[in-house]
């Protein structure tokens, strides 16, 4: 079956420091990788979206890559700070192509930034 | 505009009890969708529907009902709560031409005791 799975619970940095998140996925061959971040009691915010034929996407102190041959995506946080402490969550599309809103999501990573 | 709306924010329901989470957005998305969110479990897929008139089943369907009489609107019922549906429900839309960004809502909180 497909799995969608992000490799750390929670992960705990100082400031200033680049965090790094792992999204790894099986028996699956999505057409989009998306990162979403979500604060305690709200809804998940989207973040960037990569697709399959690009390797990097970077907006401002975000940078995510995508590995179809490793079935992998980092995303990357520079310069951190106390204020990117969220729990981050990868998605894939379902159906390779329009996903209608059908995605599947990992269960997280939470992220503490130290001052 | 608001964006994409839930109400309520909190329930508590007892088992047997039938409910409806209401949702509504106002950016004239064609797709809509509703997931459940539960410890450990990443967001899951209830149903989803591309258009008014149609709505197709996601991951864990049962126990829930949908409909979409128009664009704006996609509530779920919750038929006959079981303390197994105690989660966090969000609902979400998105357009064709956004590359399949999805807007969330705030999430409704739902306890069946």
């Amino acid at each position: 079956s497909q799995k969608i799975e992000q490799n750390s619970e929670a992960l705990n940095i100082q400031e200033g420091k680049t965090a790094t998140l792992t999204c790894n996925y099986t028996n699956y061959s999505p057409a989009y990788l998306q990162w979403y971040r979500q604060d305690p009691g709200r809804g998940p915010v989207f973040l960037l979206l990569i697709r399959e034929n690009e390797k990097e996407k970077r907006k401002e102190r975000l940078k995510v890559t995508f590995d179809t041959t490793l079935k992998q995506s980092l995303f990357h946080i520079t310069a951190s700070q106390p204020a990117d402490s969220a729990t981050y969550l990868c998605a894939l599309d379902r159906t390779g192509g329009t996903s209608y809103g059908k995605l599947t999501f990992g269960q997280g990573t939470i992220l503490t930034v130290h001052p | 505009n608001a964006g994409v709306t839930q109400t309520p924010k909190f329930q508590v329901l007892k088992t047997g009890q039938s409910m409806t989470l209401q949702c509504a957005q106002d950016m004239n998305h064609e797709y809509m969708s509703w997931y459940r969110q539960d410890p450990g479990m990443g967001l899951r897929l209830i149903h989803y529907s591309v258009g008014a008139g149609i709505t197709d089943q996601g991951e864990v369907p049962n126990g829930y009902n949908v409909s979409r009489s128009t664009t704006e609107d996609f509530p779920l019922r919750l038929l006959s709560a079981a303390p197994s549906q105690t989660s966090v429900y969000f609902c979400a839309s998105s357009y064709a031409g956004s590359g399949n960004t999805i807007y969330f809502g705030e999430g409704s909180w739902l306890t069946v005791v």
